[in-house]
C-alpha cells in the first residue's frame, strides 16, 4: 500500500488530496486518522469499486473508488482540527481479513 | 456501539520480565487483531484471533482470545529492548457495517 506524500502542510481551506494505491488486488480499502490519545479512527471504507461507506469520523472528508487499486481521500476545505496522521489500508476479500497499512501521511493544516 | 479498550496505556518494564496487555471489547465480535507500531512508522499485523480459545504465538509474544469474557491478552515473555513499540488491538463491528475499531494503544518501553 503506498501513499504518495509522507508530509503535507496546507492552509485552512486549501483543498487536500491524499492518494492511496494498493497493488495486492484487494477488494477492501480503508482510511484512518491517528491522533495522540485517541488511537486510530476509521474515516471511510470501501468494499469494492463504487462502493463506499462512512466510518466513525467522516465529517469533512470525501472519498471515491473508481478503480480497484486507488482510494483517494479528499479534504475539500480543511480546518486545523484535521491536522493528523492519515493511514490508508487494504484487505483481501473476506470480512475481517488482516489489514495492510500504508506508510502514512502527516498532514498539518495551518 | 463497539468499543475497544486497552490497558495499560503505558508500560515500562525491565528486560527479561514478563507482562500482559489487556484488550476488552464491548460487543459480540468473533475476531480480534493485534498490531504493532514503531515510532514514526506504520502498523504491522501481529496476530489474528478468529474464535474463542484461539492462541497464537510468535517469538516472545503470545495472544489469546476469550469471546465469552470479551477479552484478549497479549503476553510478553522475557522482554527485550526490540519489543519497545506501541501495540494496538482492534475488532470489527459485526452489526452489518464494516467498521473496524482500534483500542487507544499500549506504549511499551523495555529498559535495558
Amino acid at each position: 500500500v503506498t501513499q504518495s506524500s509522507r508530509y503535507l502542510v496546507k492552509r485552512t481551506g486549501e483543498k487536500v488530496f491524499l492518494e492511496c494505491v494498493q497493488d495486492m488486488d484487494h477488494e477492501n480499502m480503508f482510511w484512518y486518522r491517528q491522533d495522540p490519545g485517541l488511537g486510530l479512527r476509521q474515516i471511510y471504507y470501501s468494499m469494492n469499486v463504487e462502493v463506499t461507506d462512512k466510518g466513525d469520523v467522516p465529517e469533512g472528508y470525501k472519498v471515491s473508488r473508481k478503480e480497484k487499486r486507488n482510494f483517494p481521500l479528499i479534504l475539500e476545505s480543511p480546518s486545523p482540527n484535521q491536522t493528523s496522521l492519515y493511514f490508508c489500508a487494504s484487505s483481501a476479500t473476506g470480512v475481517g481479513d488482516t489489514q495492510y497499512f500504508g506508510p502514512g501521511t502527516r498532514l498539518t493544516v495551518l | 456501539e463497539l468499543k475497544v479498550e486497552q490497558n495499560p496505556l503505558f508500560l515500562s518494564m525491565q528486560e527479561g520480565k514478563n507482562y500482559t496487555i489487556y484488550c476488552n471489547y464491548s460487543t459480540t465480535s468473533d475476531r480480534l487483531y493485534w498490531y504493532r507500531q514503531d515510532p514514526g512508522k506504520s502498523l504491522e499485523s501481529l496476530f489474528v484471533l478468529l474464535s474463542n480459545g484461539a492462541v497464537k504465538q510468535e517469538g516472545r509474544l503470545m495472544a489469546s482470545l476469550d469471546t465469552k469474557a470479551r477479552l484478549s491478552t497479549l503476553h510478553i515473555t522475557a522482554a527485550v529492548h526490540d519489543l519497545s513499540a506501541t501495540y494496538f488491538c482492534a475488532s470489527w463491528d459485526t452489526s452489518g457495517t464494516y467498521k473496524y475499531i482500534f483500542g487507544t494503544g499500549t506504549r511499551l518501553k523495555v529498559l535495558a
